[in-house]
């Protein structure tokens, strides 16, 4: 059991538009940042944001991200086959004083 | 650009001590930064587990599901950090990732390594 909660699965066609939820508490989202990690199969998981809603160099804009209270949401716009991927949120647990992820939501572009 | 390169026994017998080693390159981890040296695991199939983390101070922060088995530790000689896990048992079988990031965000990955545990 995640300490994060993600659905474990989402899907929407090319083109559109996917959003991928991250719910926890007020020891960990509710006041740390939020980063958000993609894994494709057999690949080590690559940062895509960090601190709430920044973007590493390199990763295009059609990522984003927003934190609200004690929720997190990626954002992912212009669907490409190519990103379907899992998807992991993280941050820290003031409360555990220790990392904690979500379980991961698996992406397919229909 | 940093690097991170994982090593280590990929085969650990039931009850023994998992160590592994990551290899860091293109940055140090003894210098002074925001930086902290990470441990996340993977089970086959499954997401994400963060083990621990270690400053360039020593400073350490684990797992508290594993912190009594788990030891973080810096080579500052070899600029290496390194993972024991003790008293293994099948469910510490994944895939051990090397990260550098801040205290929560890990940054820069290793590709990775695969322990199993049996006999």
């Amino acid at each position: 059991q995640s300490v994060l909660t993600q659905p474990p699965s989402v899907s929407a066609a090319p083109g559109q538009k996917v959003t991928i939820s991250c719910s926890g508490s007020s020891s960990n989202i509710g006041n740390n940042y939020v980063s958000w990690y993609q894994q494709f199969p057999g690949t080590a998981p690559k940062l895509l944001i960090y601190e709430n809603n920044k973007r590493p160099s390199g990763i295009p804009d059609r990522f984003s991200a927003s934190k609200s209270g004690t929720s997190a949401t990626l954002g992912i716009t212009g669907l490409q086959t190519g990103d379907e991927a899992d998807y992991y949120c993280g941050t820290w647990d003031s409360s555990l004083s220790a990392g904690v992820f979500g379980g991961g939501t698996k992406l397919t572009v229909l | 650009q940093v690097q991170l390169q994982e090593s280590g026994p990929g085969l650990v017998k039931p009850s023994e001590t998992l160590s592994l080693t990551c290899t860091v390159s293109g940055g140090s981890v003894s210098t002074v930064s925001d930086y902290y040296w990470s441990w996340i695991r993977q089970p086959p199939g499954r997401g994400l587990e963060w083990i621990g983390n270690i400053y360039y101070s020593g400073r350490t922060s684990y797992n508290p599901s594993l912190k009594s088995r788990v030891t973080i530790s810096l080579d500052t000689s070899k600029n290496q950090f390194s993972l024991k896990l003790s008293s293994v048992s099948a469910s510490d079988t994944a895939m051990y990732y090397c990260a550098r990031g801040t205290i929560a965000v890990a940054g820069t990955w290793g590709q990775g390594t695969l322990v199993i545990v049996s006999s």
